[in-house]
Formats: structure tokens, C-alpha cells, sequence
């Protein structure tokens, strides 16, 4: 029963705009839209998160429609070191031990 | 900043064997959190610690006990190791219950033959 659909693997080109989407058509209005990413042999990191309004940090942007049903990642200039496995996943504001993560989108930056 | 400290790296135990996981974590965080990791499956809660002094199940509890020795350190042990438990093991941080994001140490990579 997986909450959020996400493209097996992508490619990118390195400098190009990453632009990974996420589905969640069954989102309830306390969850939060989650991303992380997981480099190779590496622990989860946390990108970025939001409610309904778009938000952007260091690391990315993220895109969410009006209806919440769908959102999108976006790395504005992608390097080799962004290649990744993406995970978007759903947070309740009301706490949510079970943080679970889906089999993800598997971007590939091509050099 | 360390973050979130995992010990060890990699172990190999054989069948029957118990050890323990250690994990620490250097930012105040109150909730701690330990998952596993296994191909095509991504991550699965086995315990989580939501504030010092307690401790709940998640997912795959079943062959592990931890321990929240303080604020700063939560432990996974395994009594009796078992080729199932073969995985990568992740604890993890965050400020507290809700929505903050999560701060994962490197891993555990076991073995068990």
C-alpha cells in the first residue's frame, strides 16, 4: 500500500535541472510532502519538506500542485554527486514514528 | 557535529550469536529511531525511542531489544543472530515526534552465516 509512486530511474544530464515527480493522489491535509536522498552505501539524508507551498533550501526545490495530489523535486544544477536514490514519502503532523520509504527513484547524472 | 554515530561499520556473526548496535547522536535530538535495510524493500522500523526513557515497536520487531541509555545513545541488540537478520542497519534522529526531518548515521552492514 504504498502512498507515493515514483519513476523507477531517471537520467539527467550534469549542470541540467533535475526534475524528479512524486504522486500521492491520497494525501491527507496533516501530512507533509518528505524528500530524501540515498548515495551508494550511504546513510538517508534529509533534502527538503513541505506542506502546500512551494519551498526551496540549499539543496533543492520542491513543487507541489494546488491540489497536493502530486509534487515535484528539483535540483537546479545537477552534478555526479547527486546521483542518488530519491525518496518521497509522507510525514503526519501528528507524528509519524514509522517514517517508510518506497523503492524510490534511482537518478542517474550522466557526464 | 558528528551527528548520529554508528558502531560497528560491518560485523559478521554466525547463527546463535548475539551482539549489540550501537548508536549515539550529538544534537539534543529526543527521538531515535533504528531500521533495516534490505534490497527492493527499502526501510522498515524495527524500535523507536520518542523521548528518553521510552521505547515502542514499529514494523519488524521480532528478534531485536533496544535500549535508550540517555538522551544521546539507543542501542539495538540482537539475543540470538539469524540468517533473516541480515542487513544494513540505520539509527536515526530527529528533533522530536512530527514533522522534522531525520538524521541518519553511515550504517551497520551484518552478516550472519
Amino acid at each position: 500500500d504504498a502512498k507515493t509512486t515514483q519513476p523507477t530511474s531517471m537520467d539527467c544530464a550534469e549542470g541540467r535541472a533535475a526534475n524528479l515527480p512524486c504522486n500521492h493522489s491520497t494525501i491527507s491535509g496533516n501530512e507533509y510532502v518528505y524528500w530524501y536522498r540515498q548515495i551508494h552505501s550511504q546513510g538517508p539524508q534529509y533534502i527538503i519538506h513541505g506542506l502546500k507551498n512551494n519551498e526551496t533550501n540549499e539543496m533543492a526545490s520542491l513543487i507541489i500542485t494546488e491540489d497536493r495530489k502530486s509534487s515535484t523535486l528539483i535540483l537546479p544544477h545537477a552534478t555526479l554527486r547527486d546521483t542518488a536514490v530519491y525518496y518521497c514519502t509522507l510525514v503526519s503532523n501528528f507524528g509519524n514514528e514509522k517514517l517508510t520509504f518506497g523503492t524510490g527513484t534511482r537518478l542517474t547524472i550522466i557526464p | 557535529n558528528a551527528g548520529v554515530t554508528q558502531t560497528p561499520k560491518f560485523q559478521v556473526l554466525k547463527t546463535g550469536q548475539s551482539m549489540t548496535l550501537q548508536c549515539a547522536q550529538d544534537m539534543n535530538h529526543n527521538s531515535m529511531y533504528w531500521y533495516r535495510q534490505d534490497p527492493g524493500m527499502g526501510l522498515r522500523l524495527i524500535y523507536y525511542s520518542a523521548s528518553e526513557g521510552t521505547t515502542d515497536k514499529g514494523e519488524v520487531p521480532n528478534g531485536y531489544n533496544v535500549s535508550r541509555l540517555n538522551k544521546r545513545e539507543f542501542s539495538l541488540r540482537l539475543e540470538s543472530a539469524a540468517p533473516s537478520q541480515t542487513s544494513v542497519y540505520f539509527c536515526a534522529s530527529s528533533v522530536a515526534r512530527g514533522v522534522y526531518g531525520y538524521t541518519f548515521g553511515s550504517g551497520t552492514r551484518l552478516t550472519v552465516v
